[in-house]
């Protein structure tokens, strides 16, 4: 069956240090894989995308990889911020000709001050 | 910066009972689309409308629900008769000219409408 996992347990970590989030997909040929942030009560909101044939992206603090032979993406913020603290989805846009995003659980992600 | 608005932003209804969610998507955008996301689970996608007419629906978009876009501004989800189970949150989202040509779809959400249903 079709899977788009990430961890469901939240990630804590100190203010100052790199987060790494993790998702992995199972049984999907996504032509693009792309992050989101969501705050409680809120839509998601779009941070970062990459393509298939892209290793890594990077747009200020934050880094996508995608390796498409493990079927996976690692969304890394570096510098972390207690204002980061939100729950980070990924979602993925495949290669068919249908236009919905497919999103994964999403990781809750706390930084402490 | 444009937004997509949602209303009602929380709306409580009786099983049974018909509801309809509004949105306006952002003005120049092509594709538009309505997720749902039951308390602590994942965002789903429910349907997709592009050209006035559905592009693609999931499993959970079944008889009970249907979208229209009356006015070339205001895009619906109706509910006809609501069940426990649809209690949510609702998301509406579009899709811009640029990433809908580029494949990459980026997504704009709305804030979502959060449904009880008693």
């Amino acid at each position: 069956s079709q899977k788009i996992e990430q961890n469901s347990e939240a990630l804590n970590i100190q203010e100052g240090k790199t987060a790494t989030l993790t998702c992995n997909y199972t049984n999907y040929s996504p032509a693009y894989l792309q992050w989101y942030r969501q705050d409680p009560g809120r839509g998601p909101v779009f941070l970062l995308l990459i393509r298939e044939n892209e290793k890594e992206k990077r747009k200020e603090r934050l880094k996508v990889t995608f390796d498409t032979t493990l079927k996976q993406s690692l969304f890394h913020i570096t510098a972390s911020q207690p204002a980061d603290s939100a729950t980070y989805l990924c979602a993925l846009k495949m290669n068919t000709g249908f236009q919905k995003l497919v999103f994964g659980t999403g990781t809750r992600l706390l930084v402490s001050p | 910066e444009p937004e997509v608005t949602q209303t009602p932003s929380h709306q409580v209804t009786q099983m049974g009972q018909e509801v309809i969610l509004r949105c306006v998507p952002i003005s120049n955008h092509l594709y538009f689309y309505w997720y749902r996301q039951i308390l602590g689970q994942k965002v789903e996608f429910l349907v997709s409308f592009y050209n006035n007419e559905i592009s693609e629906k999931s499993e959970i978009f079944d008889d009970q629900f249907s979208v229209e876009r009356p006015d070339g501004s205001n895009f619906t989800l109706k509910i006809r008769s609501t069940k426990l189970e649809d209690s949510a949150m609702y998301f509406c989202a579009s899709i811009g000219d640029t990433t809908l040509i580029s494949g990459a779809n980026v997504l704009t959400f709305g804030a979502g409408s959060r449904l009880t249903v008693l």
